[in-house]
């Protein structure tokens, strides 16, 4: 079955930077665009970035643009999410989640991991 | 507007029939997909595209769209409905769009 497993998170000071990873399994890895979604403690789903399956186009919330860069090794069946200059308003658990499109272009979210937490704070 | 707008909260008696609705400029070009969110866990797909269910859904959730509005219909809803419910559209760039949620409640 699809399995998504995220790592990574942790407590962070304003300013720095952490590295999320997202361990596929179960599914041609190479197939699927990834996401990455995120929801601060209370609130709604945010969508953040997304990589085709190929790593050849990128996207990103405007929130986020220039600051987080999404990556993927498909050698390794995993989807990265480098997070740069974070903020306090990047708190959030953080998920992974597959596109159902094997095209390039977005569809929806057909499989979620269960998220790994991200505290940004002094 | 690039907003998907949700109502907050809704609830419903139980075995009765609720409609969560989702409105969105961009509904009128893409199809919405709607996801349950219980407490404590990650989110789920229930519906997608025109009115599809991914397996293991079971079939008194639909869905329907009108202009740029999206519904999602549970008819007969269950207790183990009660859950927070996203749907999602385009924002401007065509980049993914999640409304604010709307909270069931199962009476």
């Amino acid at each position: 079955q699809v399995q998504l497993v995220e790592s990574g998170g942790g407590v962070v000071q304003p300013g720095k930077s952490l590295r999320l990873s997202c361990a596929a399994s179960g599914f041609t890895f190479i197939s699927h665009g990834l996401h990455w979604v995120r929801q601060a403690p209370g609130k709604g789903l945010e969508w953040v970035a997304y990589i085709w399956y190929d790593g050849g186009n990128k996207y990103y919330a405007d929130s986020v643009k220039g600051r987080f860069t999404i990556s993927r090794d498909n050698s390794q069946n995993t989807v990265f999410l480098q997070m740069n200059s974070l903020r306090v308003e990047d708190t959030a658990l953080y998920y992974c989640a597959r596109d159902a499109s094997l095209l390039g272009t977005t569809d929806y979210f057909d499989h979620w991991g269960q998220g790994t937490p991200v505290t940004v704070s002094s | 507007s690039s907003e998907v707008t949700q109502d907050p909260a809704v609830s419903v008696a139980l075995g009765q029939t609720v409609t969560i609705t989702c409105l969105g400029d961009k509904l009128k070009n893409f199809y919405a997909s709607w996801y349950q969110q219980r407490p404590g866990q990650a989110p789920r797909l229930v519906l997608y595209g025109k009115n599809n269910r991914p397996s293991g859904i079971p079939d008194r959730f639909s869905g329907s769209y009108s202009r740029n509005t999206a519904s999602l219909t549970i008819t007969g809803a269950q207790a183990e409905d009660e859950a927070d419910y996203y749907c999602n559209s385009r924002d401007r760039n065509a980049n993914p769009l999640f409304g604010g949620g709307t909270k069931l409640t199962v009476l």
